[in-house]
């Protein structure tokens, strides 16, 4: 069954450092996400990726969050400088063009910043 | 306004009982989707079960089923024969309208006694 891949799955960071969050999406999706979840909360949606762009975006993802797809496959999120407070599990998401069709989430990232 | 609402934050079940867990929606758009995913201790989000609003049958996905109540904007998810690897925490989300983004709620940990 395709998966979702994101790697690394585990990131300890220190404050103000930037750190780079790679996915490599199901190959014919076209849609891509970054939620986060903060340990023990709830899954927030960060932001959303379609032709090359973004599409949408929550509050939380302000001017420290970036994303790309370099190479037509890899699809990673950025952090330009690191808060504690961006200490949670980070998950990629895609889908087909039609939602019905469902996500798929990757197994996440658990970024630790110190 | 939350949009999913999940009041029910832990859960206990007998092995081989079932369960019910709640969800509540709010949304004013016509179409939207309904998911639960279940996320294990090891932290990935595993897609369990998908209604339609338009759907006018119950999913259903194995021992998983969603007691879809359009009227009352709930989608309550039904484990039977509850098995201990269903120990987990479990999310209610919606997609509203072209909206491709999920909404999730605050989830509910479900433990499976022996």
């Amino acid at each position: 069954e395709p998966e979702v891949t994101q790697t690394p799955s585990h990131q300890v960071t220190q404050m103000g450092q930037e750190v780079i969050l790679r996915c490599v999406p199901i190959s014919n999706h076209l849609y891509f996400y970054w939620y986060r979840q903060i340990l023990g909360q709830k899954v927030e949606f960060l932001v959303s990726f379609y032709n090359n762009e973004i599409s949408e975006k929550s509050e939380i993802f302000d001017d420290q969050f970036s994303v790309e797809r370099p190479d037509g496959s890899n699809f990673t999120l950025k952090i330009r400088s690191t808060k504690l407070e961006d200490s949670a599990m980070y998950f990629c998401a895609s889908s087909e063009s039609s939602a019905h069709y469902g996500y798929t989430f990757g197994s996440g990232t658990r970024l630790t910043v110190v | 306004a939350q949009k999913i609402t999940q009041t029910q934050p832990g859960m206990f079940v007998q092995e081989k009982e079932a369960v019910t867990l709640d969800c509540t929606y709010d949304t004013s758009d016509q179409s939207y989707g309904l998911f639960w995913y279940k996320q294990p201790s090891s932290g990935e989000m595993i897609f369990l079960i998908y209604q339609g609003s338009y759907d006018e049958q119950n999913a259903t996905e194995g021992r998983y089923s969603l007691n879809f109540q359009k009227a009352r904007k709930s989608a309550n998810l039904v484990i039977s024969a509850s098995q201990l690897g269903d120990s987990a925490m479990y999310f209610c989300a919606m997609r509203e309208g072209y909206d491709y983004k999920l909404s999730f709620g605050a989830g509910t940990t479900v433990t499976v006694r022996a």
